[in-house]
């Protein structure tokens, strides 16, 4: 299995550029999470999907969208990208069934905007 | 809502010291408790977790932590560090109810010299 995988590794934008990160997951996980990481701040969620076909929003959603496009994948959109979102992003995903279970990270995204 | 403290952001060891993290963290409900290592450029993973039955839990590399309810804390210790376990290390809290949404610590740097 490979796990949680993301694409792209790096990636450099301009400001008001758009991208999309995607994340894709092969552990028949339900549940999906985007998180963002910035130094001395810890991981703060941006979106998750407790399941296919549902999406809600975390602690900092502003600026970004999200799509749940299956059960293996689970995209993140920035729209119009601003300096304030360079940042490592993180996707992971859990199953669902026990509140006790961990979640798996994937190897995470670092994106800089100038 | 939920939230979590690491007591230290940077901490600074020599091979064979003992190490513990501090994590406090504030929710009224059940929560389950874990610990995650990020090593230098790699995505987190995870340490160990409590959610019932002893509150002293062994987790991987010689990592144990104690979940002392009355205290709301889950602090980590490590009895002799080597040089490898240069890593950040994030405390983490999941409600039992909350779809596992986790609510992350800002983390602590730790670096061990030879």
């Amino acid at each position: 299995n490979a796990g949680v995988t993301q694409t792209p590794k790096f990636q450099v934008l301009k400001t008001g550029q758009s991208m999309t990160l995607q994340c894709a997951q092969d552990m028949n996980h339900n549940s999906m999470y985007w998180y963002r990481q910035d130094p001395g701040m810890g991981l703060r969620l941006i979106y998750y999907s407790a399941s296919e076909g549902t999406t809600d929003k975390g602690e900092v959603p502003n600026g970004y969208n999200v799509s749940r496009l299956n059960k293996r994948e689970f995209s993140l959109r920035l729209e119009s990208a601003a300096p304030s979102q360079t940042s490592v992003y993180f996707c992971a995903s859990r199953p669902t069934g026990q509140s006790n279970y961990e979640q798996y990270f994937g190897p995470g995204t670092r994106l800089t905007v100038t | 809502a939920q939230s979590v403290s690491q007591h230290n952001h940077h901490v600074i060891l020599s091979e064979a010291a003992s190490l513990e993290l501090g994590c406090n963290y504030s929710y009224g409900g059940t929560v389950n408790l874990f610990w995650y290592v990020q090593y230098p450029g790699q995505h987190l993973q995870l340490l160990l977790k409590y959610f019932s039955g002893d509150p002293l839990v062994k987790g991987i590399k010689g990592f144990e932590a104690e979940f002392i309810k009355s205290k709301f804390s889950f602090n980590l210790r490590k009895p002799s560090v080597q040089w490898s376990d240069t890593a950040e290390y994030f405390c983490a809290v999941s409600a039992t109810d909350s779809w596992g949404k986790f609510q992350f610590g800002a983390g602590t740097q730790v670096v061990v010299t030879p």
